[in-house]
């Protein structure tokens, strides 16, 4: 596609539940970053790809959250038993290749509300 | 700890008026320095940014910045704002020692009145 693109748009869920959050980024960007926009927060890094490999997980807040990518393409964040505090909007981003020269574009992002 | 900071977390101003927005980053060795913005409803799109050579640069809308290594500070100027730059705007830095994961000031919320 022209753009990133994630699923769904909006999300909400129950306390206790999984929620599996997905992003389809720039055709040919070989590198994947996932970030957090929450209000107390900000924007914070989750985890980076690079290929089908995370060198960085970095900013995983538990052991609940977890990310994959396959095929060097789609990435799919999961969260297991979803807490209050993991309501935020998630944003997914994609670049050419890793490293801080290159330009992330980023997708609309996956509103979650944890109930 | 690598971190940014952003001096104005919300702004207000006249269309016309003169807009600086400061940020100021923690030192952590060489630096690559962004300005995202983020227009109501939109998702977040690159304003300008600075790898090397001239401290000014100038990107879209009439935006520009300059880097001052020996203050830390990476701060946005634009001369003449109008009531469609009303946006949140982010400054945010990515550390060659790292793998390019950007690290976010809190951002600034810019309110522009007609």
């Amino acid at each position: 596609g022209a753009g990133v693109s994630q699923s769904p748009s909006n999300k909400v869920t129950e306390k206790g539940k999984d929620v599996e959050l997905r992003c389809d980024p720039i055709s040919g960007h070989t590198a994947l970053y996932w970030y957090r926009q929450s209000l107390g927060q900000g924007l914070e890094f989750l985890i980076y790809f690079q290929g089908n490999s995370a060198p960085d997980k970095s900013g995983l807040p538990s052991d609940r959250f977890s990310a994959e990518r396959t095929g060097g393409s789609v990435s799919t964040l999961t969260i297991q038993r979803t807490q209050q505090e993991d309501s935020a909007v998630y944003l997914c981003a994609s670049s050419s290749g890793g490293g801080g020269k290159n330009i992330q574009y980023f997708g609309a992002g996956t509103r979650l509300s944890v109930l | 700890a690598q971190s940014v900071s952003q001096h104005n977390h919300h702004v207000i101003l006249s269309e016309a008026a003169s807009l600086e927005l400061g940020c100021n980053y923690s030192y952590g060795g060489t630096v690559n320095l962004f300005w995202y913005v983020q227009y109501p409803g939109q998702h977040l799109q690159l304003l300008l940014k600075y790898f090397s050579g001239d401290p000014l640069v100038k990107g879209i809308k009439g935006f520009e910045a300059e880097f001052i290594k020996s203050k830390f500070s990476f701060n946005l100027r634009k001369p003449s704002v109008q009531w469609s730059d009303t946006a949140e705007y982010f400054c945010a830095v990515t550390y060659s020692s790292n793998t390019g994961k950007l690290i976010f000031g809190q951002g600034t919320t810019l309110q522009v009145k007609p």
